[in-house]
């Protein structure tokens, strides 16, 4: 079973700018999270989708922004690009509420903001 | 609220030597525990999870865990480090909110594991 994807792997863009992320979750999975990680602030929690729908946001100012396809594929936006984005954003994948638990990450999307 | 805390930034330890990787939550209700490795330039791996059952939880790569409900901790472990264990662990909780399954990391731990 392919793994869940996330393109691009590194993007660098400029203040001001806007920027969209993919993730394709693992086959047959219907929840995706967002996570951003950076050096200072560790692994924070974006948001949630389910069936097309968000379920839970963190604490992130409006510039953030996401959505889910009906084939539970997800992009996550961001505009008006500042420094402060530069970031590893992660895709996670589950079937929701099922008994494993357990989360499937993405390798990142690796974004450089100049 | 609910939280993890991980109070060494870095772990050194010999290779063929144990290694405990250190994890305490703070969770209203029964935890469900997590354990992730992240490589460098990689996404994060499942290792290992504690969601009800023996205290003892085995996982990948020859790790594992002990759950503590008494000292609210779930520290990692490994009788026997290898150089390819270096790399960034965190320790998570899922979100016991109702219809989520957001899970909230700690700070992470970067064991380095010496030849």
């Amino acid at each position: 079973k392919a793994g869940v994807t996330q393109t691009p792997r590194y993007l660098i863009k400029t203040r001001g700018q806007q920027v969209t992320l993919s993730c394709s979750p693992i086959s047959g999975h219907r929840s995706v999270s967002w996570y951003q990680q950076t050096p200072g602030q560790g692994l924070q929690f974006l948001f949630e989708y389910f069936s097309e729908t968000q379920r839970n946001k963190g604490n992130f100012p409006g510039r953030f922004s996401g959505r889910q396809f009906s084939n539970s594929r997800s992009e996550m936006n961001v505009s008006t690009l500042e420094l402060g984005d530069s970031a590893l954003y992660l895709c996670a994948s589950s079937f929701p509420r099922d008994s494993n638990y357990e989360q499937y990450f993405g390798p990142g999307t690796r974004l450089t903001v100049t | 609220a609910q939280s993890v805390a991980q109070p060494e930034d870095q772990v050194n330890v010999a290779e063929g030597n144990p290694l405990t990787v250190k994890c305490t939550y703070s969770v209203s209700g029964n935890p469900y525990l997590f354990w992730y490795v992240q490589y460098p330039n990689r996404g994060l791996q499942f290792l290992l999870k504690y969601i009800t059952g023996d205290n003892l939880v085995k996982g990948s790569y020859g790790f594992e865990a002990e759950f503590n409900k008494s000292q609210t901790s779930f520290h990692l472990k490994k009788p026997s480090a290898l150089v390819s264990d270096s790399a960034l662990y965190f320790c998570a909780v899922r979100d016991i909110s109702y219809n989520t399954d957001k899970l909230i990391f700690g700070t992470g731990t970067r064991l380095q594991v010496f030849p």
